[in-house]
């Protein structure tokens, strides 16, 4: 049930970019994105609702293919700021469980 | 955003005891709510998932005996760790969505649990 993500792991350096994917089993209602630093609560980022649409705000933008069950998470000139682990979290097209990707460990260093 | 409170924040307990969580939305009418739990390093794991009024839907694994949920009212939902092991000690955390499918989820802060 649980999506997975790729990279595990990811170093950038300040204005490099990313892009983290996140792939599931199951067919797709919706997949969140979000963002969570060491001990605190995950930061909700987007969601995108099935349909392929994309959305974006800021430097951090995101597609959905459902029928690939698959969406990816783009970061675009990456600031100190996006250190952390993101997760995607997806709602499938039956029952309302919310299943958290395995999550990837985003590093910016200057 | 919408306001998710979790209650205790960090609590040591001993082992047999028996500890309880809650969750409350504070602004908003939390019709879902689901738990969490975290190792460190590793992602959230559903452990169940309520919806108001009705009996939670445990995930496979998780003993429904053990981690009895309850989801009594459109604001509050408990998860309660029935005579709490050593293994049980993890990071829980609540999060609550409001009616809308696909909508945001509002999360806790979460509660650190230690069983000595």
């Amino acid at each position: 049930q649980q999506p997975v993500q790729s990279p595990q792991a990811v170093i950038l350096r300040e204005g490099e970019d990313a892009v983290i994917n996140c792939s599931s089993s199951k067919a797709l209602y919706s997949v969140h994105w979000y963002r969570q630093k060491h001990g605190e609560a995950p930061v909700f980022l987007m969601i995108l609702l099935k349909g392929g649409e994309q959305k974006g705000h800021d430097k951090i933008s995101a597609s959905f293919n459902e029928k690939k069950q698959q969406s990816s998470l783009y970061l675009t000139a990456s600031q100190l700021s996006y250190s952390g682990t993101y997760f995607c979290g997806t709602e499938g097209d039956t029952g309302n469980q919310f299943y958290f990707g395995t999550g990837t460990s985003l590093t910016v260093i200057p | 955003g919408a306001v998710v409170s979790q209650h205790p924040s960090r609590v040591i307990c001993k082992s047999g005891t028996s500890v309880k969580i809650e969750c409350r939305s504070l602004d908003f009418q939390a019709t879902t709510m689901f738990w969490y739990r975290q190792f460190p390093k590793q992602s959230l794991m559903l452990m169940a998932t309520s919806n108001e009024g009705s009996k939670a839907t445990y995930e496979q694994g998780v003993e429904k005996d053990k981690f009895l949920i309850n989801h009594a009212s459109l604001t509050l939902s408990t998860l309660t760790v029935t005579s709490a092991h050593p293994e049980d000690s993890s990071f829980y955390i609540c999060s609550a969505r409001g009616p809308r499918r696909a909508g945001e989820l509002f999360f806790g802060e979460g509660s650190r649990l230690t069983v000595l």
